[in-house]
């Protein structure tokens, strides 16, 4: 079975630029949830999708949104970039019992 | 609000020695745990999932028990080689849902 992916791998924006990062999770989950990795933060919960619905989100603000269609594919959009979002975005899938499999992740730098 | 620490946030080890790491969380109504460990710049492997309902599982040279009623779990990895050395994250379930709430992380070197 193919594991999560996430494409880009590596994306370089400016500031007030907006961006779109896209994940594919393991065939047959249907629960994807998106997290940042900063090393001043640690890893923060972004938001969760389940069957094309937002089940759970974060404390972050509204610039952070997502999506989910119907194949649960996901992407999550930055809008209005600022140099604080540049980090490590992941992406996991869940099996049933909720055990996470995460993505390679997408590596954001905001100049 | 669950808050997850991780201790020690480093440690270096001779390899061979069999080690633990630990992982509070602060509110016992979880749903599971789940370990994960996490190479520079790259995603999580995840190593071990422990429903609420368990005590401990096993993987290979890997143990992980969970006390709920204590709000504590350990990691111990036994016969530690240089391909242990990561970064190892605790991440705990609050309910039927993907939401995990991560802990710093402890990161580990095992010298040859």
């Amino acid at each position: 079975k193919a594991g999560v992916t996430q494409t880009p791998r590596y994306l370089i924006k400016t500031r007030g630029q907006q961006v779109t990062l896209s994940c594919s999770p393991i065939s047959g989950h249907r629960s994807v949830s998106w997290y940042q990795q900063t090393p001043g933060q640690g890893l923060q919960f972004l938001f969760e999708y389940f069957s094309e619905t937002q089940r759970n989100k974060g404390n972050f603000p509204g610039r952070f949104s997502g999506r989910q269609f119907s194949n649960s594919r996901s992407e999550m959009n930055v809008s209005t970039l600022e140099l604080g979002d540049s980090a490590l975005y992941l992406c996991a899938s869940s099996s049933s019992y909720y055990e996470q499999y995460f993505g390679p992740g997408t590596r954001l730098t905001v100049t | 609000k669950q808050e997850v620490t991780q201790i020690p946030a480093a440690l270096s080890v001779p390899e061979g020695e069999n080690l633990v790491l630990n992982c509070s969380f602060t509110d016992s109504a979880i749903y599971n745990l789940q370990w994960f460990r996490q190479d520079p710049g790259k995603g999580l492997t995840s190593l071990l999932l422990i429903q609420s309902s368990q005590r401990e599982q096993t993987s290979g040279r890997l143990n992980a028990s969970l006390d709920k009623s204590s709000g504590r779990s350990t990691l111990y990895i036994a016969a530690s080689q240089p391909g242990d050395s990561a970064t190892y994250l605790c991440a705990v379930s609050s309910g039927n849902t993907g939401k995990l709430i991560f802990g710093q992380g402890t990161t580990l070197q095992v010298k040859p």
